[in-house]
């Protein structure tokens, strides 16, 4: 099975509930930031993503929020579904080839 | 639409062996990078490339070597492989630097 994450921070939530995920991030230069959802023995997906210029982005039962001021991130999943299970993680880049990775929360979706 | 593909999906090693981790993208994108996935640890670069015949080092490339002689291709060499180097390994690429980074699914490395 997957030995990563063993001791990553979990977020347990009841279906059909509202999931959010916390990032602090590091660089104040950073102007680009994704976040990731990992299932096990999977890579990482692609999620959503935002650009310094913005405060908020919507997609698809997922909104990115981004507070420059504090250096944080929030990934808000509406109405939790089972096969949201996984970890999500941060990345952030300041538009080079550098990304900083984020170790992750677990999200657990209970039945 | 296979996206990026990593083989082997799973390896064991004796110390001192080598090996090569391969590593396939259709999406014609001229950035590709390899990471090492570890315990507690966010994602480590160990070696990427800005496109065909270019390689550079990331954060952490000793002990490692990388070769992108087709754009679609970006290989990861392990010439004398150590036990520190057992990990989960994951390539991936992106179209530019500040655009969405495409992952494989890994490959996992165990160093006996």
């Amino acid at each position: 099975g997957e030995s990563v994450g063993l001791h990553l921070p979990t977020l347990s939530v009841q279906e059909g509930d509202n999931s959010i995920i916390n990032c602090a991030y590091s660089n104040s230069a950073s102007d680009y930031f994704i976040w990731y959802k990992q299932e096990s023995g999977k890579g990482p997906q692609f999620i959503i993503d935002i650009r310094s210029n913005m405060d908020k982005r919507q997609g698809q039962r997922v909104t990115v929020l981004l507070n420059k001021t504090v250096k944080h991130l929030s990934l808000q999943i509406a109405a939790t579904q089972p096969g949201d299970s996984a970890v999500y993680f941060c990345a952030e880049t300041s538009g080079t080839y550098k990304y900083i990775f984020g170790t992750g929360t677990r999200l657990k979706v209970l039945a | 639409n296979a996206g990026v593909t990593q083989t082997p999906k799973f390896r064991v090693l004796k110390t001192g062996q080598s090996m090569t981790l391969l590593c396939a993208q259709d999406m014609n994108h001229e950035y590709m990078y390899w990471y090492r996935q570890d315990p507690g640890m966010g994602l480590r670069l160990i070696h990427y490339s800005v496109g065909e015949g270019t390689t550079a080092k990331g954060e952490v490339p000793d002990g490692y070597n990388v070769s992108r002689l087709k754009k679609q291709n970006f290989l990861l060499g392990l010439e004398s492989a150590a036990p520190s180097q057992t990990s989960v390994y994951f390539c991936a690429s992106s179209l530019d630097s500040g655009q969405p980074q495409h992952f494989g699914d890994g490959t996992r490395l165990s160093i006996l």
